[in-house]
């Protein structure tokens, strides 16, 4: 089945312990981005990727990190996390991310708690 | 980046046809319209996009007029599971051009 896996689906977590949050696709796209979802702001997206070792920034970049070391694989990192990092965050991927026409595949999602 | 104004929220009853309304006044020539649906606790999930006048597909259909400033995302005989918050985006760019605002939140009651 296709889809886009993330994980964990849920996490707790400290000011300044660093975590990282998987997300896999099967669908050997190209394209991968992260956004993060807060109540009345709709989603905002994070960081993106074209390809491996492709990455940019997206529209709220700062205090995260990702990397794209294989095609299937893009992790968020956040290296000092923060309580304005709680967030629920989706993990989505398309076939090349070039043409408007694509699809996008969103994973499940992750529910992040920063206290 | 052409932007969207959607309603924030709508009701509707079970058996209703839904139609979600969409503005883009500063839409380009090449961009698309895209709607994605949102259930509570998931991801968006695309329903459908279009260029100009009718595109009709299994799960809604989408109206737009040949000015191309607006959009509506009609869904027939809407039922609970309906329910779902409705993301307008518009864009020519790849995925990078698309921005998802606040959507609406649509409440099927029965």
């Amino acid at each position: 089945e296709a889809q886009v896996t993330q994980n964990p689906r849920y996490l707790i977590t400290v000011t300044g312990k660093k975590l990282t949050v998987t997300c896999s696709q099967n669908m050997n796209h190209e394209y991968m981005s992260w956004y993060r979802q807060d109540p009345g702001l709709g989603l905002r997206q994070i960081y993106y990727s074209m390809n491996v070792e492709v990455t940019d920034k997206g529209d709220v970049p700062e205090g995260y990190k990702v990397s794209r070391k294989e095609k299937r694989n893009f992790p968020l990192i956040l290296e000092s996390p923060s309580p304005n990092q709680t967030s629920l965050y989706f993990c989505a991927s398309s076939s090349t991310g070039v043409t408007t026409n694509e699809k996008l595949f969103f994973g499940s999602g992750t529910q992040l708690s920063v206290l | 980046l052409a932007k969207t104004t959607q309603p924030i929220s709508m009701d509707s009853y079970e058996g209703q046809e839904v139609n979600i309304t969409c503005s883009h006044n500063n839409i380009a020539t090449n961009d698309y319209i895209t709607w994605y649906q949102q259930f509570p606790s998931q991801g968006p999930r695309f329903i459908i996009q279009g260029y100009k006048t009718k595109v009709t597909n299994e799960v809604a259909s989408l109206f737009i007029p040949a000015d191309r400033k607006s959009s509506t995302l009609s869904l027939p005989r809407v039922s609970l599971s309906d329910t779902a918050v409705y993301y307008c985006l518009v864009g020519d760019g790849g995925n990078n051009d698309m921005r998802f605002g606040a959507g609406t939140r649509l409440t099927v009651k029965p």
